[in-house]
């Protein structure tokens, strides 16, 4: 079946820093992927949505300049926390599709402290 | 008001019973998809419905466009069922419930 790698598990950055978290599809072309943010007890949040060659599209709210998702091609998109603050501090999880598949497949996420 | 409301929030049933987790919807959709959530934060697509019923193994879901509601139903529940499930929908964009916490006992 449709495999998503997402890296790291989890990481612990300074404020101040940046964070770059991959989201890998294995064995599909992911032409569009999803990335999503859960705080604690609380359902997830859909971010942004990017495409392959093409800029993302942020939901509202999301800044774009802090959180950039790049999509350079079929198999990788990464979304990098620029400047990091405690409130940034999360769940990340992204998801694929392809145009082929009926489902979504969803990486095993990523938690964000930032001390 | 959310655009996805699930019922219960929270669910604590006997190992071997039936279990149902309903959802309801304000919008229109194209796909409406049931989400496992175990402790460590990781999430499996269980199903994706655009009508019907789907059945995989124990899991059941259901969907009835007109009235706007999904069930999923695990039958013969057992403790590792024990997730929180998520009802999400898309149509324009992706709307999520704030998800059933479910407790299966031994």
């Amino acid at each position: 079946g449709a495999v998503v790698s997402q890296h790291p598990s989890w990481v612990i950055c300074k404020s101040g820093t940046s964070v770059k978290i991959e989201c890998r599809s294995l064995d599909f072309q992911a032409t569009t992927m999803f990335w999503y943010r859960q705080f604690p007890k609380q359902s997830l949040m859909l971010m942004a949505t990017s495409n392959e060659g093409s800029k993302a599209t942020y939901e509202q709210g999301v800044e774009k300049d802090k959180f950039l998702i790049n999509h350079a091609s079929l198999t990788l998109s990464t979304l990098t926390v620029t400047s990091a603050h405690p409130e940034d501090s999360s769940f990340y999880i992204c998801s694929a599709r392809a145009d082929r598949l009926w489902g979504y497949t969803f990486g095993s996420g990523t938690r964000l402290t930032v001390v | 008001k959310n655009e996805v409301e699930q019922s219960p929030q929270n669910l604590t049933a006997q190992e071997g019973e039936f279990i149902t987790i309903n959802c309801s919807y304000s919008v229109g959709i194209s796909a409406l998809h049931w989400l496992q959530q175990h402790p460590g934060g990781g999430i499996v697509s269980l199903f994706m419905l655009s009508s019907g019923k789907k059945k995989h193994g124990r899991l059941i879901a259901t969907i009835n466009i007109q009235e706007k509601h999904s069930s999923l139903h695990i039958t013969a529940s057992h403790p590792r069922d024990s997730a929180v499930y998520i009802c999400a929908v898309t149509g324009n964009q992706f709307y999520f419930g704030t998800g059933t916490s479910l407790t299966v006992i031994p």
